[in-house]
C-alpha cells in the first residue's frame, strides 16, 4: 500500500465551479500535511500547510485534515481559469511523501 | 522568504557531455536538499537526498556514478549528470528544507535538459 494516495483525475469543471481535491493516507503517525499547486513546466509552489486536524482557510482555498479518517481535502471556491495547474498533496513526518497528483483544467 | 532558485532553467546539450545543475537556497538554511526528476505528465520522482557535509542518499534505480550530487554548503547543492544520454532528458527539480523546520519542502523553479 502507497504511503499516500491521490485520485490523477484529469479533473474538469466551468469557471466559478467549487473543486474537491483528496488524498488519504496509510499512516496515522504523520504530523503534517500540504498541498503544492504545480503549473506546466515549473517547479511545485506550497500553497498550503495544516498540522492538526480540521480546516485552514486562506483566501479562496481550504485544507481540511481528518486524521481519524487519514483523509485530506483541498477545497477551491470560485474556481478561475489562472487555478488550472496539477495539485499534489504531501504528507510528512519523519519522511516526506508526495501524491501523484490531480490535473485540473477550469474551463472559462 | 524560503525561495529556492536553480540554474540553468533550461540546458541542451550533447551525448556524452556533462551537465552541472545548481541549486540555491536564497534566504534561508538548507540542512537537506533534495533532486527530483519529473517526466511529462508524471509525478514527481525522488532521486536522491543530500544533507550537507554528507554523501547524498540515493533511491533504488538511481545511479549514484551518473548523477552526482554535492551538497557543500546549506546553501547550495549540485546534481551533475555525467555522460548524458537522450534518456537522461528530463525536467529535474531541486527541493530543499529550512534547518530546524522539517516539516516542509520549498521547490526551485525546476531545469529542464535536453540531450541531443
Amino acid at each position: 500500500q502507497k504511503e499516500v494516495e491521490q485520485d490523477p483525475g484529469p479533473l474538469s469543471v466551468p469557471e466559478g465551479a467549487i473543486v474537491s481535491l483528496n488524498c488519504t493516507y496509510s499512516n496515522s503517525a504523520f504530523q503534517y500535511f500540504m498541498w503544492y499547486r504545480q503549473y506546466s513546466r515549473k517547479g511545485p509552489e506550497l500553497l498550503m500547510y495544516t498540522y492538526s486536524s480540521g480546516n485552514k482557510e486562506d483566501g479562496r482555498f481550504t485544507a481540511q485534515v481528518d486524521k481519524s479518517s487519514k483523509y485530506i481535502s483541498l477545497f477551491i471556491r470560485d474556481s478561475q481559469p489562472s487555478d488550472s495547474a496539477t495539485y499534489l498533496c504531501a504528507i510528512s513526518g519523519n519522511q516526506f511523501y508526495f501524491g501523484t497528483g490531480t490535473s485540473l483544467t477550469v474551463i472559462p | 522568504g524560503a525561495v529556492v532558485s536553480q540554474h540553468p532553467s533550461r540546458v541542451i546539450c550533447k551525448s556524452g557531455t556533462s551537465v552541472k545543475i545548481e541549486c540555491r537556497s536564497l534566504d534561508f538554511q538548507a540542512t537537506t536538499m533534495f533532486w527530483y526528476r519529473q517526466f511529462p505528465k508524471q509525478s514527481l520522482m525522488l532521486m536522491a537526498t543530500s544533507n550537507e557535509g554528507s554523501k547524498a542518499t540515493y533511491e533504488q534505480g538511481v545511479e549514484k556514478d551518473k548523477f552526482l550530487i554535492n551538497h557543500a554548503s546549506l546553501t547550495l547543492s549540485t546534481l551533475t549528470v555525467t555522460s548524458a544520454h537522450p534518456e537522461d532528458s528530463s525536467f529535474y527539480i531541486c527541493s530543499a528544507r529550512e534547518q530546524g523546520l522539517l516539516e516542509t519542502q520549498y521547490f526551485g523553479p525546476g531545469t529542464r535538459l535536453l540531450v541531443l
